[in-house]
C-alpha cells in the first residue's frame, strides 16, 4: 500500500540558510501534519492543513512556513536555520470524514533528517 | 501537552502479552483513544482506535474501561520487533498529541 513519502530523506545545511522539506501524501489524503522531533524527544505538533488550508497551528517558529498545494502535498520552508531546528521532521496524513465521524487515524512518514551545522 | 498519562517503561517477556495501560481521565465524550508507537527514530506507527467498545485488528487489541477514563493495549505475543515507545493519544479531528509514551522492552 502507498504511504506517506517524505524528500529528502536526510539534509545538511548551515546555519542561517534555508531549508525546504517535501511530503506526499498517501493517495485521496486530504489533511497532512508536520511534527519536529527533537533529539531525545517526543514528537511535536508544527502545523497542519486541510483542503489546502491551514487547520491548526502548534509551536511553529515565526522563520518556519508551510503550505499544502492543490495535488495535496505540503511543504515545510525554514529559514534562518539554527542548530537548534536540528531535529527528525515527520509528516502525516489522514482523509476527513464527516463531521460526526471524527476518528480518522493518521499516518506518518519516514522522517527527514535535518542537521544543521 | 499531552493529557494521557502511561508508566515510562515496562518489560516483556518474548512470547508474552504486553499489556499497556494508559490513564485519560480528562477524555471527553467525543475523543477516541489513539495508540501508535515508534521504532527507533522512525516513523510513528499507526496501531488501533476506539471510542468506548473494545477493538482488535492483526497489531492489537484494544480495552477501553467502560468510564472511558483509561485504557489497555494488549500485544497478545510480544515480539523483538515490538521493542518500541508506545503512544497513548485522545484525539477527536485535531493534531495528535504525543506524550512521553512508554518505552517497552521486548527481552529475549
Amino acid at each position: 500500500a502507498a504511504g506517506v513519502i517524505q524528500s529528502p530523506r536526510h539534509l545538511i545545511k548551515e546555519k542561517r540558510e534555508t531549508a525546504t522539506l517535501k511530503c506526499y501524501p498517501i493517495p485521496r489524503h486530504d489533511t497532512v501534519y508536520w511534527y519536529q522531533q527533537g533529539p531525545g524527544q517526543d514528537p511535536q505538533f508544527l502545523i497542519s492543513f486541510y483542503e489546502k488550508m491551514q487547520s491548526d497551528k502548534g509551536s511553529i517558529p515565526d522563520r518556519f512556513s508551510a503550505q499544502q498545494f492543490s495535488d495535496y502535498h505540503s511543504e515545510l520552508n525554514m529559514s534562518s536555520l539554527e542548530l537548534g531546528d536540528s531535529a527528525l521532521y515527520f509528516c502525516a496524513s489522514s482523509i476527513s470524514t464527516s463531521i460526526a465521524s471524527m476518528n480518522t487515524e493518521a499516518f506518518f512518514g519516514q522522517g527527514t533528517r535535518l542537521t544543521v551545522v | 501537552d499531552a493529557k494521557t498519562t502511561q508508566p515510562t517503561s515496562m518489560d516483556c517477556a518474548e512470547g508474552r502479552a504486553a499489556n499497556l495501560p494508559c490513564n485519560h481521565s480528562t477524555i471527553s465524550g467525543n475523543e477516541y483513544v489513539y495508540w501508535y508507537r515508534q521504532i527507533h527514530s522512525q516513523g510513528p506507527q499507526y496501531i488501533i482506535h476506539g471510542l468506548k467498545n473494545n477493538e482488535t485488528n492483526e497489531m492489537a487489541s484494544l480495552i477501553i474501561t467502560e468510564d472511558r477514563k483509561s485504557s489497555t493495549l494488549i500485544l497478545p505475543h510480544a515480539t523483538l520487533r515490538d521493542t518500541a515507545v508506545y503512544y497513548c493519544i485522545d484525539n477527536y479531528g485535531q493534531n495528535f498529541v504525543f506524550g512521553p509514551g512508554t518505552r517497552l522492552s521486548v527481552l529475549p
